[in-house]
């Protein structure tokens, strides 16, 4: 079965630092990857994805995340938060065969950013 | 995306009573997805619909819910007989059909949080 772990709970941060969330998958075939973020009151938003292709992905507002094969990882990394990226944000990965669509999801980070 | 539409936004049932939780998807989208967002985890995923079919409910608990997604109108969750464990944060979510530059990506709805006293 499909798992995704996230491995930071709860981050704080200062303005201008740098960011970089871990998520690691397991699934033994081909998949697709995601991160989404979670504003105070919102909907969940996508940030960006990764299909095929060069594993390093630009999101919006200046996120990006790599793809590492070897390590089943998809971090996201950001280099100077700001106070607005105060979210949760969320991995989530779904299998390339699965004729479902559906996404699983890590327990998700809490990302605070002290002004 | 604002398109999701959920409602209601927030719920208040007591021990016993029933919620029925309602989503209609973004135009032109036949797949919804719910899921459960507990304190402190993520989200977990429930059921996923089509047009009056139930694709997969893996995540469904087998007793006390069920879900529904009409040829007309939004789809409902309901969940009978509501116990304190149920109060959490319902996610509709919902792509368009296979092939139609499905990208994988889901449109998530503002959620409906459930309070059970």
């Amino acid at each position: 079965a499909q798992s995704v772990s996230q491995h930071n709970h709860h981050v704080i941060l200062s303005e201008a630092a740098s960011l970089e969330l871990g998520c690691n998958y397991s699934y033994g075939g081909t998949v697709n990857l995601f991160w989404y973020v979670q504003y105070p009151g919102q909907h969940l938003q996508l940030l960006l994805k990764y299909f095929s292709g060069d594993p390093l992905v630009k999101g919006i507002k200046g996120f990006e995340a790599e793809f590492i094969k070897s390590k089943f990882s998809f971090n996201l990394r950001k280099p100077s938060v700001q106070w607005s990226d105060t979210a949760e944000y969320f991995c989530a990965v779904n299998a390339r065969s699965s004729n479902t669509g559906k996404l699983i999801f890590g327990q998700g980070t809490t990302l605070q950013v002290k002004p | 995306n604002a398109g999701v539409m959920q409602n209601p936004r927030h719920l208040v049932r007591r021990r016993g009573q029933e919620a029925r939780l309602r989503c209609s998807p973004m135009k032109g989208h036949s797949h919804v997805y719910w899921y459960r967002q507990l304190p402190e985890e993520g989200l977990k995923f429930m059921v996923y619909l089509q047009k009056e079919n139930i694709i997969d409910e893996s995540g469904m608990p087998k007793e006390r819910f069920s879900a529904e997604f009409p040829k007309e109108g939004p789809s409902i969750l309901r969940i009978q007989q509501v116990v304190r464990g149920d109060s959490a944060a319902y996610f509709c979510a919902s792509s368009p059909s296979r092939g139609t530059g499905n990208t994988g990506e889901l449109f998530f709805g503002e959620g409906s949080r459930l309070t059970v006293l």
